[in-house]
């Protein structure tokens, strides 16, 4: 079936450094893919999302491309400041023809603390 | 405008007894979710409803856990009896239109259940 595998946390960095948060997807349709994050004690809510290849999604100065032929979509920021400090997590939709369905399947997370 | 509220936002119980989590979500959804999280199996889908029918259980670890959805601004979730590897954050998350696989999911803040 459809899965997300994320690269293992946790993430350390110093402010101001850049970061790289792997995530690679199997799915055999075509999913839309994105990248959700979680603040400590608060539910997840969506950073950013591509719903086709090639396609480049963007928010608060993260970045993430659909790479189909990689089959990744990895997250980037050139900066990080101590208010990015929170678990990310990259999801699929898992699509069937029609759109219908779209349930989201997760990875397991990526714990990022951001040192002054 | 009001998110996803989830009630209580921690319940600690001890084994045995019925647990019961709700849900409101954010009016106009007609899609709600229950997920559960926990370090060992990260993020899971349980279960899900469209225009309060549920459409997918398949992710409904046993028979004593339920979810039901008896109006548009209500679900409950009831795990009866608990047991304390039912310990766990569950999320309630919703959204709005056919095409979920472009639709973002509105979570709630999450129930924190201990099973003691």
């Amino acid at each position: 079936g459809d899965s997300v595998t994320q690269m293992e946390g946790p993430v350390t960095l110093s402010e101001e450094a850049f970061l790289t948060i792997n995530c690679t997807y199997t799915a055999t349709g075509y999913p839309s893919l994105f990248w959700y994050v979680q603040y400590p004690g608060e539910g997840l809510q969506l950073l950013l999302k591509a719903t086709k290849a090639d396609d480049k999604g963007s928010n608060k100065g993260f970045e993430a491309t659909y790479r189909k032929e990689t089959t990744s979509f990895h997250l980037e920021k050139g900066s990080v400041q101590v208010s990015d400090s929170a678990v990310y997590f990259c999801a699929l939709s898992d699509d069937n023809y029609g759109g219908s369905q779209g349930n989201l399947i997760f990875g397991k997370g990526t714990k990022l603390s951001v040192k002054p | 405008d009001a998110g996803v509220i989830q009630s209580p936002r921690h319940e600690v119980t001890e084994m045995g007894q019925e647990v019961t989590l709700r849900c409101k979500p954010i009016s106009g959804h007609d899609y709600l979710f229950w997920y559960r999280q926990t370090m060992m199996r990260g993020l899971e889908l349980l279960i899900y409803f469209n225009n309060n029918v549920p459409i997918d259980d398949s992710g409904m670890p046993e028979d004593r856990f339920s979810a039901k959805m008896p109006n548009a601004s209500f679900s409950t979730l009831k795990i009866q009896p608990s047991e304390p590897r039912d310990s766990a954050v569950y999320f309630c998350a919703s959204t709005r239109g056919r095409e979920l696989s472009y639709n973002e999911q509105f979570f709630g803040p999450g129930t924190r259940l201990t099973v003691l």
